[in-house]
């Protein structure tokens, strides 16, 4: 079955500065490549989604690349921000079979005013 | 839209005692999931339905875990007899179709197994 690994598990930055969050999947049928953002004792939430029919999604300080060919897609935070310190998961699925998602372990992220 | 609703959220039982656990998905949304989120860790499938049928559950311990979504809407998840192992945050998600669309979670039970 699928694998996703993620690193690195904490990330510590300040203020401003950028946040870069790596994933690698095993399976190359998987096409969807989800992030979701959890606070402390609350629900995970997508903040931004890739398909592998993109290399590059952007959405406000936020943005995911994907390179297929290496099985490995990233989390880019720029211009960090108090609340954005949560932990991250990175997440891929296919469109066939089963069609759930394969959840790395997470990165808490903890920027520093 | 009203989102994916769980209940308990938060449940305490000793071991091999028994445990059920409740969700409501979004209206509309054929297919529904069963994460295990184990503290430090990321959610991990337990059970896909489409509709009311199971799709995976490859990875469900089926000898104390079960589940069931009847009617193709509310679902249960249960646990008997419980194990120490067992103590998690249970997640109910529930997407537009089976393909790539987005997966809405539910704000979850905590299980605490003592």
């Amino acid at each position: 079955g699928e694998n996703v690994e993620q690193h690195p598990s904490t990330l510590s930055v300040q203020e401003g500065d950028s946040a870069v969050i790596k994933c690698t999947y095993s399976d190359s049928a998987s096409n969807y490549f989800p992030w979701y953002k959890q606070e402390l004792g609350k629900r995970p939430q997508l903040i931004i989604d890739i398909r592998s029919n993109v290399g590059e999604k952007k959405d406000q300080r936020i943005a995911v690349t994907l390179n297929k060919t290496a099985k490995h897609f990233s989390l880019h935070i720029t211009e960090t921000q108090p609340e954005d310190s949560a932990v991250y998961f990175c997440a891929a699925s296919t469109d066939t079979g089963r069609r759930a998602l394969t959840f790395g372990s997470g990165t808490r992220l903890q920027v520093q005013p | 839209e009203a989102g994916v609703a769980q209940s308990p959220r938060y449940k305490i039982i000793e071991k091999r005692q028994s445990v059920a656990f409740w969700c409501n998905p979004i209206s509309g949304h054929a297919t529904l999931y069963w994460y295990q989120q184990i503290l430090g860790q990321g959610p991990k499938l337990l059970i896909q339905f489409q509709n009311n049928g199971v799709v995976d559950d490859s990875q469900l311990p089926k000898d104390r875990f079960s589940a069931e979504r009847l009617k193709g809407v509310d679902s249960t998840l249960k646990i008997q007899p419980a194990k120490l192992e067992d103590s998690a945050v249970y997640l109910c998600a529930s997407s537009r179709a089976g393909g790539n669309y987005e997966q809405y979670f539910g704000p979850g039970t905590r299980l605490t197994v003592t």
